[in-house]
């Protein structure tokens, strides 16, 4: 089956422009997970969703960034106002979570978000 | 907060062993492993619980101790298919976040 998919797959932009990065999660998957990994860097988190709702903010950066998931699927994330420190790639992931039990989560190929 | 991975580096020649290491601070619930090649998406190896066993598939495998809050992956046998970068991510309690450590590199050489 088809696995995560993140489109686009490279983003180049100017300093001040609002961007949207889009994330399609393995069909079922009710978790949705947005990371950014900068380079030399584990991926850092930033937010996840169960569902419609986002469980957990806590790893977004300022108010600067945004995501939603209107549907329960796929989820886009929003940067306004980009600074040259927001270059990086995002990731997203999903997993398929049940009674609350840690999941595997599966990665997307990623958005190189450049800001020049 | 973030586990400490330990080597930063490795480069191994085919056919050889590898240990990466990975420390916290904080008691764990799970450490999940992950390898990533330049370019791509991580790729999930495996979790390991709190209270669990020993796992492994082949010739990769690891350990959780929860006292010492460490985990260690062990591959045996190493292929030029398992260069990459290997990050653990641990999670403090169950359904919190995962963390990721800054990744071990490891190179594999014919």
């Amino acid at each position: 089956g088809a696995g995560v998919s993140q489109t686009p797959s490279n983003k180049v932009t100017e300093k001040g422009k609002y961007v949207e990065l889009r994330c399609d999660p393995i069909s079922g998957h009710t978790a949705l997970y947005w990371y950014r990994q900068s380079l030399g860097q584990g991926p850092e988190f930033l937010i996840y969703f169960q569902g419609t709702g986002a469980a957990d903010d806590s790893g977004l950066p300022n108010d600067r960034f945004f995501a939603v998931r209107p549907e329960g699927s796929v989820s886009t994330l929003k940067i306004q106002r980009t600074e040259r420190g927001d270059s990086a790639v995002y990731l997203c992931a999903s997993s398929e979570v049940s009674g609350g039990k840690t999941d595997t989560q599966y990665f997307g190929p990623g958005t190189r978000l450049t800001v020049l | 907060q973030q586990p400490v991975q330990s080597p930063q580096a490795v480069i191994l020649r085919e056919g050889e062993d590898a240990v990466i290491n990975c420390s916290s601070s904080k008691a764990l619930y799970s450490v999940h492993w992950y390898r990533q090649k330049h370019g791509e998406a991580p790729v999930f190896l495996m979790i390991l619980l709190k209270g669990g066993e020993q796992k492994g598939h082949e010739k990769i495998s690891a350990s959780f101790n929860e006292k010492k809050q460490q985990s260690s992956l062990y591959l045996t046998a190493s292929q030029l298919s398992y260069s990459g970068t290997y990050f653990c991510g641990t999670e403090p309690n169950r359904d919190d976040k995962i963390i990721f450590g800054k990744g071990t590199r490891l190179h594999i050489l014919p």
